[in-house]
């Protein structure tokens, strides 16, 4: 079975500080996965993603993330935060049945 | 991109009456659409997977009698809450999968948020 874990629900960094947002994946297989962000009361927008080409992704607003096979993990960073970063961001794999599966979510805040 | 929208985007109704969602997908077609509900502060749960032309597969633990699923068209599904209440009180997300891309994309719609008094 696939599953995504969010090992932060929350963390807060300081604008022009670095971002790490941390996931791990649990998969018998190589899985697609990725990373998506909300902000409040909107639907998801996709940061990025994996299908099993390049290990280090980029995505858009200068995040990008690294799949690590060997630590099983799939973890978002960008080098500066921005105020406008702030949202709750969701990791989310994808198997051999075409669904997605989300992680429990991680809750940006980014302090002035 | 490809887009998927959502009506109404905020809706509160009363308790026991009906309320019906939309979902679109307005520059592809989508075979597959899914429905997900999600708590303040919490993650997207899976509620069901609605194929066109056929039954809606719910996930377990979700009532198939009350919410309702029809995904009529290659471009339409739509999410009925049959006998709203309270604790039907979320913010409701739809996913259009654009079966013709490679990768299988899924894309998603900006969510209802529906109200039960």
């Amino acid at each position: 079975a696939q599953s995504v874990t969010q090992l932060d629900s929350h963390v807060s960094v300081s604008e022009g500080t670095p971002v790490l947002l941390r996931c791990n994946y649990s998969s018998s297989y190589s899985p697609s996965l990725f990373w998506y962000v909300q902000h409040p009361n909107k639907g998801l927008q996709l940061l990025l993603k994996y299908t099993s080409a390049a290990t280090l992704v980029k995505g858009i607003n200068g995040f990008e993330a690294e799949f690590k096979k060997s630590e099983t993990s799939f973890h978002l960073t960008k080098p500066s935060a921005h105020m406008s970063d702030a949202a709750e961001y969701f990791c989310a794999g994808r198997g051999s049945a075409r669904q997605l599966t989300f992680g429990s979510g991680t809750q940006l805040t980014v302090l002035p | 991109g490809a887009v998927v929208s959502q009506h109404p985007s905020w809706v509160i109704c009363k308790s026991g009456t009906s309320v019906k969602i939309e979902c679109r997908s307005l520059d592809f077609q989508a075979t597959t659409m899914f429905w997900y509900r999600q708590f303040p502060k919490q993650s997207l749960m899976l509620m069901a997977t609605s194929n066109e032309g056929s039954k809606a597969t719910y996930e377990q633990g979700v009532e198939k009698d009350k919410f309702l699923i029809n995904h009529a068209s290659l471009t339409l599904s739509t999410l009925t809450v049959t006998s709203a209440h309270p604790e039907d009180s979320s913010f409701y997300i739809c996913s259009a999968r654009d079966d013709s891309s490679l990768g299988y994309e899924q894309y998603f719609g900006p969510g209802t948020r529906l109200t039960v008094t």
